[in-house]
């Protein structure tokens, strides 16, 4: 089975905070990919990286950067964290051979004050 | 714009019976469409897919049927069980991308 997981379920920042949102998957997948899903806006995409350290903006980029050092990994970083990112983060990772199939990780619901 | 829509936010069924979720699309470069089931508090999980040069695909009690002429897609569970209740996300993809609709909450009564 594939696996996705992310650091955390529940995180509680400041405004201005720089935060750090992270995820492994376990299958040796290419594609990784972050998103926000926002009540009546549905999942959008933030970044993805098809690679090592390679990365693209996806819908809604704005206040994001992303890292990928290791394959398993997928970082989402927010450099300053300002009340409307409070959302929830969803990673996923898709095989290069299908990879229109995104496993999904748990999700981490990140509440900025 | 939305380019996947999903515009019945919720339907409710009996227990045995079919349910049918619908979904519309604006965006004619999807090259695949998915369907991902989401329960409260967890990530969405890919249930079925569909080419787009395909008109059905079938797995187990879900089929999905695309009608390409129309932009529009469905998703047909036969019998519905009370463990499908959850948010049916519909999806177009290209490439690695993948475009959400927001998602149709259904309830399967017992």
């Amino acid at each position: 089975d594939v696996k996705v997981t992310q650091s955390s379920r529940y995180l509680v920042k400041r405004t201005g905070e720089k935060v750090f949102l992270e995820c492994v998957q376990d299958m040796d997948h290419e594609n990784m990919f972050w998103y926000r899903q926002d009540p009546g806006l549905g999942l959008r995409l933030i970044y993805f990286s098809y690679d090592v350290k390679m990365k693209e903006k996806g819908d809604i980029p704005e206040g994001y950067s992303v890292s990928r050092e290791k394959k398993e990994r997928f970082s989402l970083i927010l450099e300053s964290a300002s009340t409307n990112q409070t959302s929830m983060y969803l990673c996923a990772s898709s095989p290069l051979q299908v990879q229109e199939t995104q496993y999904f990780g748990p999700g981490t619901r990140l509440l900025v004050l | 714009d939305q380019q996947v829509k999903q515009n019945s936010p919720s339907l409710s069924v009996q227990e045995g019976r079919i349910s049918i979720l619908n979904c519309d699309y604006t965006n004619s470069m999807f090259d695949y469409f998915l369907w991902y089931k989401k329960y409260p508090a967890e990530g969405p999980t890919f249930l079925i897919s569909i080419s787009s040069i395909k008109d059905k695909n079938e797995d187990g009690r879900f089929t999905v049927f695309l009608n390409k002429s129309a932009k529009h897609l469905s998703l047909h569970i036969v019998p519905s069980q009370p463990g499908d209740s959850a948010v049916y996300l519909c999806t177009g993809g290209s490439n690695y991308k993948l475009t959400f609709g927001k998602g149709t909450l259904l309830t399967v009564n017992p």
